[in-house]
């Protein structure tokens, strides 16, 4: 695709529902990373995956969020019995180059709001 | 744990004004610090600094490193409405491929 691409953009849900947030890269780039921001906040790493390499997944804050990443493209964000402070904008990057050169280009993000 | 700190957090100006935005970290094997511009959602690449004392320059933007003193700056000279923004730092080391952020400078530049 042209850009990153995130759906859904907004998600509203109640505490305890799990949801999924997906990641579309750009075509061709192997490395992926998730990111959370919170308002007012700088962004928050989650989860870094680089091609076939296992995932570095030391930024996710507990058991109850995991991400995959299928024939090395789409990824998807699952975080389970949402809590409100999971409230926040995800972010999704890619880079052609594991960010060798800096430029990760970022998705428009998707907002999550657990009531 | 790698640290970026940034400062001020939050800056007013108006348009012409020549503004300075401030970047501290700590991190252990430092290879790169970065800086990123957020206008609405999706933060766009500005500049990547590796070594010191060398400018980087992109029309009224510069940026420039200090890895002795552990800070950069990015200026922004004679500034337009469109500068506003959130301006990110952000540092990454030689062991992982995470880049870790710094909260963030919320710019607003008034006509």
């Amino acid at each position: 695709g042209a850009g990153v691409s995130q759906s859904p953009s907004n998600k509203v849900t109640e505490k305890g529902k799990d949801v999924e947030l997906r990641c579309d890269p750009i075509s061709g780039h192997t490395a992926l990373y998730w990111y959370r921001q919170s308002l007012g906040q700088g962004l928050e790493f989650l989860i870094y995956f680089q091609g076939n390499s296992a995932p570095d997944k030391s930024g996710l804050p507990s058991d109850r969020f995991s991400a995959e990443r299928t024939g090395g493209s789409v990824s998807t964000l699952t975080i389970q019995r949402t809590q409100q402070e999971d409230s926040a904008v995800y972010l999704c990057a890619s880079s052609s180059s594991g960010g060798a050169t800096g430029e990760l280009f970022f998705g428009e993000g998707s907002r999550l709001t657990v009531l | 744990e790698d640290k970026v700190v940034q400062s001020p957090l939050s800056l007013v100006v108006h348009e012409g004004d020549t503004v300075t935005l401030n970047c501290s970290y700590e991190v252990t094997n430092f290879r790169s610090l970065l800086w990123y511009k957020q206008e609405k959602k999706a933060p766009t690449f500005l500049f990547m600094l590796t070594s010191s004392g060398i400018e980087k320059k992109s029309g009224r933007l510069s940026s420039i490193l200090d890895k002795k003193e552990l800070f950069s700056i990015l200026n922004i000279t004679a500034t337009q409405t469109g500068d506003s923004a959130i301006y990110l730092c952000a540092v990454r080391n030689n062991y992982g491929q995470n880049f870790v952020f710094g909260p963030g400078t919320r710019l607003s530049v008034l006509p």
